[in-house]
């Protein structure tokens, strides 16, 4: 059984740029959260991605997006990178939406915004 | 919005030692997990517990839904169980769904 995997591992982006982070779902889930955890806090969550539809949301503006793909692989797209936007981004998968279903985490990936 | 408070915020323990962790949530919800996250940023997934008792070796939880509170006991500790332990709650319905990460507790375990 393959875990949630993500990549890249570490990125540095310059302030204004647009960046791409990448999830792979552990084997046999269909459903893929994104959070974002800042230095010293704790994981806030960004939306999930159920049957390829957003399924919820966080209180993040419009500018963090994403996608979830038929292999239930999913992409999290951040345009005007900020320079609050430098944190931890964590990607989680679940077997079925919501209520009941346990999530798991992948390794996350650093972001750097300069 | 429902606030999830985990307490107490550090705790240093001598290994050997036993702990209780406290999570509080202000609202209802639908489902609750402990974790633990290592110094690489790893989150483990400890206890998936919406309710009642579970043991797994050292690590023990309750959940009391109707009070609006979990624990998590860990009984023997190790220098291996140092690390930050975040609960984390979901609340909502199809199309809504939030999932909110308590403060966490740093734990350090001393040799």
């Amino acid at each position: 059984e393959t875990g949630v995997t993500q990549s890249p591992t570490h990125l540095i982006k310059t302030r204004g740029q647009q960046v791409t982070l990448r999830c792979s779902s552990q084997s046999g889930h269909n459903t893929v959260s994104w959070y974002q955890q800042a230095l010293g806090q704790g994981p806030q969550f960004i939306f999930q991605y159920y049957r390829e539809e957003e399924n919820g949301r966080g209180n993040f503006p419009p500018r963090f997006s994403g996608l979830q793909f038929p292999n239930y692989s999913s992409e999290l797209n951040v345009n005007a990178l900020e320079l609050d936007d430098s944190a931890l981004y964590l990607c989680a998968s679940s077997w079925g939406e919501g209520v009941g279903y346990e999530q798991y985490f992948g390794p996350g990936t650093r972001l750097t915004v300069t | 919005g429902i606030q999830v408070e985990q307490s107490p915020p550090d705790l240093i323990l001598q290994e050997g030692a036993n702990s209780t962790l406290r999570c509080n949530f202000s609202d209802s919800v639908n489902n609750l997990q402990w974790f633990h996250q290592n110094p690489w940023g790893q989150l483990i997934n400890l206890f998936y517990i919406p309710s009642g008792t579970k043991q797994n070796g050292r690590l023990s939880a309750t959940t009391v839904a109707t009070e609006r509170y979990s624990l998590l006991y860990i009984s023997s500790s190790q220098t291996t169980d140092s690390g930050v332990y975040f609960c984390a709650v979901e609340q909502g319905t199809s199309g809504t769904y939030k999932y909110i990460f308590g403060t966490g507790t740093r734990l350090k375990v001393l040799a």
